[in-house]
């Protein structure tokens, strides 16, 4: 976790929207992608974005890299109570491995 | 229906012993993947797998060792020597491609030291 940095908490109104904010140090990248987190459960793949690209959107998902800065953000439109979870950020470099920010726990507040 | 299982979800150990996880995939990946999950550290690798009969250490293998015997498995044992075993253990597969390296999670094992 030591290469990818999130902050580890963040507190949403239902129906505003998130913006989980990562950065990461190793240039070489290949992939880069948002996992999800429910309590006791394993990692669930919300989305992911290639290298070469600047902003994927999938449906309430908007994903934006700026390779420049290092900095990857994932923005949850119309955040509901069921978008509570623990939000991980990995990158992936060219051993397969993945390599996993801390996780940012979001809360969604009535 | 295919999938990732860990098994157990709940392991209780005794100092001193060694204890199994248990992980198996239907999914045809050629790689597998052990993480550790502690409050506020996010994964750390154990232990990964990118071909039957071969396997690599990760960041924190002291204490801990695996088999990769058969595609489908890929069993970690926490031996007596891992100081801190306590924590959420999670086993992952993918491809094991470059153009792919999604994984695909188990819903984890949580041991506990009695």
């Amino acid at each position: 976790g030591e290469d990818v940095e999130q902050s580890l908490f963040l507190s949403v109104r239902e129906g505003d929207s998130s913006v989980i904010n990562c950065t990461y140090t190793d240039s070489s990248s290949t992939y880069l992608y948002w996992y999800k987190q429910e309590p006791g459960a394993g990692l669930q793949l919300l989305t992911y974005i290639f290298s070469n690209m600047d902003m994927k959107q999938d449906q309430r998902l908007t994903v934006l890299l700026n390779k420049k800065d290092k900095h990857l953000s994932l923005r949850i439109a119309d955040t509901q109570t069921g978008d509570s979870a623990i939000y991980f950020c990995a990158e992936s470099i060219f051993d397969y491995k993945l390599s996993f920010g801390a996780g940012t726990t979001v809360t969604v507040r009535a | 229906d295919g999938g990732i299982t860990q098994s157990p979800k709940y392991l209780f150990r005794k100092e001193g012993q060694n204890v199994t996880l248990s992980c198996e995939q239907n999914l045809n990946h050629d790689a597998m993947y052990w993480y550790r999950q502690d409050p506020g550290q996010g994964l750390r690798l154990i232990y990964y797998s990118q071909i039957v009969n071969d396997f690599q250490k990760g960041d924190i293998a002291e204490g801990y060792s695996v088999s990769r015997e058969k595609k489908e498995s890929f069993p970690l044992t926490v031996t007596s020597a891992q100081k801190n075993p306590t924590a959420f253990y999670l086993c992952a597969s993918s491809t094991g491609t470059p153009m792919n390296t999604e994984a695909f999670f188990g819903q984890g094992t949580r041991l506990t030291v009695v």
